[in-house]
């Protein structure tokens, strides 16, 4: 468990607000992700980070942003949501060391009208 | 970016039966992991398994890197292995970020 807190747990907002979503963890790692999941997709990469102010982006970048200010806080915002951007979000983080096995935090459900 | 692979999408089980899960991938890894997602949708890292193979309990693992695959093996299944198997990939040429299949979604039934 490397103590990965996600907020908020649900969201439901409308097309073309901001919206922020939180990871914070506990562990210290350098690496961390946001994922999205959709049914028939799996898991996809939205953005990762390598250490604080050191971002990157993955499969699936377009209409999010990311800031990494500390080790232990990782923000996701979608900067005017789309209805497409209806999705449940996962960060997870990486322990490089030893197993080198990857953490997921519980998910945030975010539904936009 | 890597492509993963993984096959049946979708798996109904008698409790009691055994079962193999396979994840394809196109180039060679760093790091190979299985997931199970629950019905709760809690993400539980299985095994790291880049090579070779792992067993925990019930479960057990094989990766032949060479060949770009991977097995979970699942033994004597219960109810409680209801859910999805994700594999997920880190290429060797894209170091520390991680690619997943589309997951087998399994149903043990009683």
């Amino acid at each position: 468990d490397a103590g990965i807190t996600q907020s908020p747990r649900h969201k439901v907002t409308e097309t073309g607000t901001p919206v922020t979503l939180r990871c914070h963890q506990t562990e210290n790692h350098r690496y961390m992700y946001w994922y999205r999941q959709d049914p028939g997709h799996g898991l996809r990469l939205i953005h990762y980070s390598y250490g604080v102010k050191d971002t990157d982006k993955g499969e699936v970048s377009d209409g999010y942003s990311v800031s990494r200010s500390k080790t232990e806080d990782f923000l996701l915002t979608l900067e005017s949501a789309t209805s497409s951007q209806t999705s449940v979000y996962f960060c997870a983080t990486y322990r490089e060391a030893n197993t080198g096995e990857l953490f997921f935090g519980e998910g945030s459900r975010l539904t936009v009208l | 970016g890597i492509q993963v692979e993984q096959s049946p999408p979708d798996l109904i089980l008698q409790e009691g039966a055994n079962s193999t899960l396979r994840c394809n991938f196109s180039d060679s890894v760093n790091n190979l992991q299985w997931f199970h997602q629950n019905p709760w949708g809690q993400l539980i890292n299985l095994f790291y398994i880049p090579s070779g193979t792992k067993q925990n309990g019930r479960l057990s693992a094989t990766t032949v890197a060479t060949e770009r695959y991977s097995l979970l093996y699942i033994s004597s299944s219960q109810t409680t292995d209801s859910g999805v198997y994700f594999c997920a990939v880190e290429s060797s040429g894209n170091f520390n970020k991680f690619y997943f299949g589309s997951g087998t979604k399994l149903n043990v039934k009683p």
